[in-house]
C-alpha cells in the first residue's frame, strides 16, 4: 500500500537557520512527489513538485528539495528560515497509475523562534 | 494562475439540514476535482474523486448518499452534505487538477463547517 511519512511531528528553528523537513514513502509506482504548506484556518499552497529529471528542485519562498531515489525521500529545505514560514508542511505522493490521487504524509508543524 | 475558490469559506448550520460547497477553477480547466475532509491537527483524507461529466468515486468508507458530489462543467464542483449532523463538522478543502502541464493539484482555500 501506498504510503508516505514525516517523521517530525513539531520542528522549532531560530529565525535565520537552516531547515530539512524529512519525508519517506513507499510506493509501488513511479511517482510524482510535491510539497503543500498550510498556514492555520487556510488551504494548501504549492511549495514545489517533482515528476522527473533533475533530482533537486527549486520552489518558491526560496525552498527546495531533493529526490532520492535509493533512499524513497523527498526532503524539503530551505537555508535560512524567517518567521514567515511557521506553518505546517505536507509531503505528498502521487502517481498516475493510481488515478492521480494524492496520499498525504501527517505534516509537520514548524515553528521558528527569534 | 492555477487559483482555486471555495464557497463558503466557513459555514454553520443545524442539525438535519443540507450544506453546498463550491469549488471553482478560476484560471483553468480541471476535468478532475477531489474532495479532503481535514480533522484538527491532522492531514488530509481523500473522500472523492470528481470527474465532470461523471459520477464521482468514493473512497473506502465515504458514504456517496451522505456527501453528493456534482461537476457539471470544467471550473465547478459542488459538494453537498445531506443532512448534516455534529460528526460531519469538519474543514473541506477542494482541490482541482491542471491537466495544461505536468498534473498538479491545486487547492483551495477550504470550508470550515460546523453543525450545531
Amino acid at each position: 500500500a501506498q504510503s508516505v511519512t514525516q517523521p517530525d511531528i513539531h520542528i522549532t528553528v531560530s529565525e535565520g537557520a537552516s531547515l530539512e523537513l524529512r519525508c519517506n514513502y513507499s510506493y509501488g509506482a513511479t511517482p510524482y512527489l510535491f510539497w503543500y504548506v498550510q498556514s492555520p484556518g487556510q488551504g494548501l499552497q504549492l511549495l514545489l513538485k517533482y515528476f522527473s529529471g533533475d533530482t533537486l528542485v527549486q520552489g518558491i519562498k526560496g525552498f527546495e528539495a531533493e529526490f532520492k531515489r535509493s533512499q524513497s525521500s523527498f526532503n524539503l529545505r530551505k537555508p535560512s528560515v524567517h518567521w514567515s514560514d511557521a506553518a505546517e508542511y505536507f509531503c505528498a505522493v502521487g502517481a498516475r497509475e493510481y488515478g492521480n490521487k494524492l496520499v498525504f504524509g501527517a505534516g509537520t508543524i514548524l515553528r521558528v523562534k527569534s | 494562475g492555477a487559483v482555486v475558490s471555495q464557497h463558503p469559506s466557513w459555514v454553520i448550520c443545524k442539525s438535519g439540514t443540507s450544506v453546498k460547497i463550491e469549488c471553482r477553477s478560476l484560471d483553468f480547466q480541471a476535468t478532475t476535482m477531489f474532495w479532503y475532509r481535514q480533522f484538527p491537527k491532522q492531514s488530509l483524507m481523500l473522500m472523492a474523486t470528481s470527474n465532470e461529466g461523471s459520477k464521482a468515486t468514493y473512497e473506502q468508507g465515504v458514504e456517496k448518499d451522505k456527501f453528493l458530489i456534482n461537476h457539471a462543467s470544467l471550473t465547478l464542483s459542488t459538494l453537498t452534505v445531506t443532512s448534516a449532523h455534529p460528526e460531519d463538522s469538519s474543514f473541506y478543502i477542494c482541490s482541482a487538477r491542471d491537466r495544461t502541464g505536468p498534473d498538479t493539484q491545486y487547492f483551495g482555500p477550504g470550508t470550515r463547517l460546523t453543525v450545531l
